[in-house]
């Protein structure tokens, strides 16, 4: 299994960002998929969810109304579009699988190296 | 939303001494419908990802060693390492998945020699 992520960089606020995530190694169209980030020396943050169809999706508070997950199976990739950064979400994004019973996600399995997105003027 | 609690923040343990890292949950996290523990511990070392493992409280992932045990019911938690290694020096996580979303974290335990 490899999650590649890639797109992070310096982005002013109020401004956008697409990352995305390479899958690779699993058959990517029966797992559901997550973005986690991590802000600089601190702890795990859940961002955002998409179930293996894309039939549900579901996102942090902090987050909803400015992210927007999708996916595409045909070409194993997973995105995260961000607008509207802030300051806050300043953080190594993760692109990670999880382990989906029903139609919610529950612990993680596999996890990418991460993509650092920094938001500063 | 379920709040995770870890404790202590950081912890330093002698090689081959046996670690304790707690957890609390702010709600049950069993479900009496199949009696499990929505509960998973991660590992992630300096500069590294975090890495599964143990889920569903007390089922270890699959090349996790067996010095690696979880235990606990209900609210209360415990992520035991039975003889301290070098190579796990690393901070540690516990996620509740029994409400999810949004699912949570702990705040972390950083582990050190």
């Amino acid at each position: 299994v490899q999650l590649v992520e890639s797109g992070g960089g310096l982005v002013k606020p109020g401004g956008s960002l697409r990352l995305s995530c390479a899958a690779s190694g699993f058959t990517f169209s029966n797992y559901g998929m997550n973005w986690v980030r991590q802000a600089p020396g601190k702890g795990l943050e859940w961002v955002s969810s998409i179930s293996s169809s894309s039939s549900y999706v579901y996102y942090a508070d902090s987050v909803e109304g400015r992210f927007s997950i999708s996916r595409d199976n045909g070409k194993n990739s997973l995105y995260l579009q961000m607008n509207s950064l802030r300051a806050e979400d300043t953080a190594v994004y993760y692109c990670v699988r999880d382990v989906t019973i029903g139609t919610t996600p529950y612990y993680f399995d596999y996890w990418g190296q991460g993509t650092l997105v920094t938001v500063s003027s | 939303d379920i709040v995770m609690t870890q404790s202590p923040d950081s912890l330093a343990v002698s090689l081959g001494e046996r670690a304790t890292i707690n957890c609390k949950s702010s709600q049950t996290v069993l479900h009496i419908y199949n009696n499990k523990n929505y509960l998973s511990w991660y590992q992630q070392k300096p500069g590294q990802p975090p890495k599964l493992l143990i889920y569903w409280a007390s089922t270890r992932e699959s090349g996790v060693p067996d010095r690696f045990s979880g235990s606990g019911s209900g609210t209360d938690f415990t992520l035991t390492i039975s003889s301290l290694q070098a190579e796990d020096v690393a901070v540690y996580y516990c996620q509740q998945y029994y409400r999810s979303p949004p699912i949570t974290f702990g705040q972390g335990t950083r582990l050190e020699i």
